[in-house]
């Protein structure tokens, strides 16, 4: 069955300090992953895909990753602004839906 | 501005009442979709459309109904045979399905339904 697990669940870090989210995801045929941002009381808003290991994407201070077992979401030196949880997704092997993670909700404190 | 509207953004229902959850999209979008989302776990897709006037259900369709009448609308009504009906709901949409790859799914800013 494919699963997409997202650690750790929750991370709070002080505004400058860096660290990185984890997605790992178990499906055969890789066909892209996803992640997303997703504000509070807020529809997620897509933010990469990535679609064959060793690919990097970057968006201001955030970098998402892939090898062939998961994906890491880098944060360097966060603002408070990056609060919020991010998810990812993988479309599922036998179709064309997609199995999100529970998601990581950064806290960046001032 | 093109994007999605979900409304309402709070309902409070009490059990053994059908509710209906609205979402419109001016994206000129043909797939549609509905998932629910529940603290500690990943969205799980309701129903989806493809097309106008088609519909497929997902992984958690018991206790929901949807129609496709017109291309921007995709209404879910959250039926009294849905036992938890308790969570947020998201509507969300794609160019077309074959797009899917792209994970580039436009979300709407979701319906919080409560049961009383």
């Amino acid at each position: 069955e494919d699963q997409v697990t997202q650690s750790p669940e929750a991370l709070r870090l002080q505004e400058g300090e860096s660290s990185s989210l984890n997605c790992s995801y178990t499906v055969s045929g890789l066909r892209g992953l996803f992640w997303y941002r997703q504000d509070p009381g807020k529809g997620p808003e897509f933010l990469f895909t990535l679609y064959s290991a060793g690919e990097e994407k970057e968006k201001e201070r955030l970098k998402a990753t892939l090898t062939k077992k998961e994906s890491f979401l880098h944060i360097t030196a966060p603002k408070p602004e990056d609060s919020a949880t991010y998810l990812c997704a993988v479309p599922r092997s036998n179709d064309y839906k997609l199995s999100f993670g529970a998601g990581t909700t950064v806290t960046v404190r001032a | 501005d093109g994007g999605i509207t979900q409304s309402p953004k709070y309902l409070f229902r009490k059990e053994g009442q059908n509710v209906t959850l609205s979402c419109e999209q001016n994206l000129n979008h043909d797939a549609m979709y509905w998932y629910r989302q529940d603290p500690g776990q990943g969205l799980r897709l309701i129903y989806y459309s493809q097309i106008v006037n088609d519909f497929q259900k997902g992984d958690i369709a018991e206790g929901y109904s949807v129609s496709r009448e017109k291309k921007e609308s995709f209404p879910l009504t959250v039926t009294s045979a849905q036992k938890n009906p308790t969570a947020f709901y998201l509507c969300a949409s794609i160019p077309s399905a074959v797009y899917a790859n792209t994970g580039e799914l436009f979300f709407g800013e979701g319906s919080r339904l409560t049961v009383l």
